[in-house]
């Protein structure tokens, strides 16, 4: 099973908005409302933010939304704080297995 | 607070074994869905294994299957990642992560492959 296709790395400003994206197939997000979504601070534990595809973990901002669309899944960060700055992983289910993307760098 | 310990890493000669042990304190062990995440140096989060509340059910990925063992005890709150035959490409650090299982009534649970919790990882070296 190939990974799923995350950018290497997405940028923007202090206040603006930028949407991540997350492609695989009919097989994994296609087929299933499993899709999560991970902040990953090098050096420490992963942070679930978005699991279900839209589903906000309780204590997540809302500035951080998630949606799918066919094969591809999306989480957007509207008003980009500094903090937000970190490694994003999309992940989705598919055949009694987890398949991760490859990660995206956000930079603030 | 809900909290995950890893421990048993190291280094390891390519073919070794090692057995990785991850402590849950905080909530109730049996609710869950739980899984070993990996992250190989500089590349991103593989999904190795995971195992259902009871232990009656686990699913690996490809690169695992027949080497690792993943397994779990109730009365220690405790999993374990059973590791043998370890390859060079083995080499990362370890985590291991609680899903955000429903519960449904009448011992009904229902994974979302979210993971919620997250322990801090163990770092296995294999190499010779």
């Amino acid at each position: 099973q190939s990974a799923l296709t995350q950018p290497a790395s997405v940028s923007g400003s202090p206040g603006q908005s930028i949407t991540i994206s997350c492609t695989g197939t009919s097989s994994d997000i296609g087929a299933y409302n499993y899709v999560s979504w991970y902040r990953h601070y090098p050096g420490e534990a992963p942070q679930l933010m978005i699991y279900e595809v839209t589903n906000r973990v309780s204590g997540v901002s809302n500035r951080f939304s998630g949606s799918k669309s066919g094969n591809t899944a999306s989480l957007t960060i509207s008003g980009l704080q500094a903090e937000d700055e970190a490694d994003y992983f999309c992940s989705s289910y598919t055949n009694n297995k987890v398949i991760f993307g490859g990660g995206t760098k956000l930079t603030v | 607070e809900w909290q995950l310990v890893e421990s048993g890493g190291g280094l390891v000669q390519p073919g070794g074994s090692l057995r990785l042990s991850c402590a849950a304190s905080g909530f109730t062990f049996t609710c869950c869905w739980m899984s070993w995440v990996r992250q190989a140096p500089g590349k991103g989060l593989e999904w190795v294994a995971n195992i259902n509340q009871d232990g009656s059910e686990d699913y690996y990925v490809d690169s695992v299957k027949g080497r690792f063992t993943i397994s779990r005890d109730k009365a220690k709150n405790a999993l374990f990642l059973q590791m043998n035959s370890l390859r060079v490409e083995d080499t990362a650090v370890y985590y291991c992560a609680r899903d955000r299982t429903y519960y449904y009534g009448s011992g009904t649970y229902s994974p979302t492959y979210g993971m919620d919790v997250w322990g801090h990882g163990t770092t296995v070296t294999v190499s010779s």
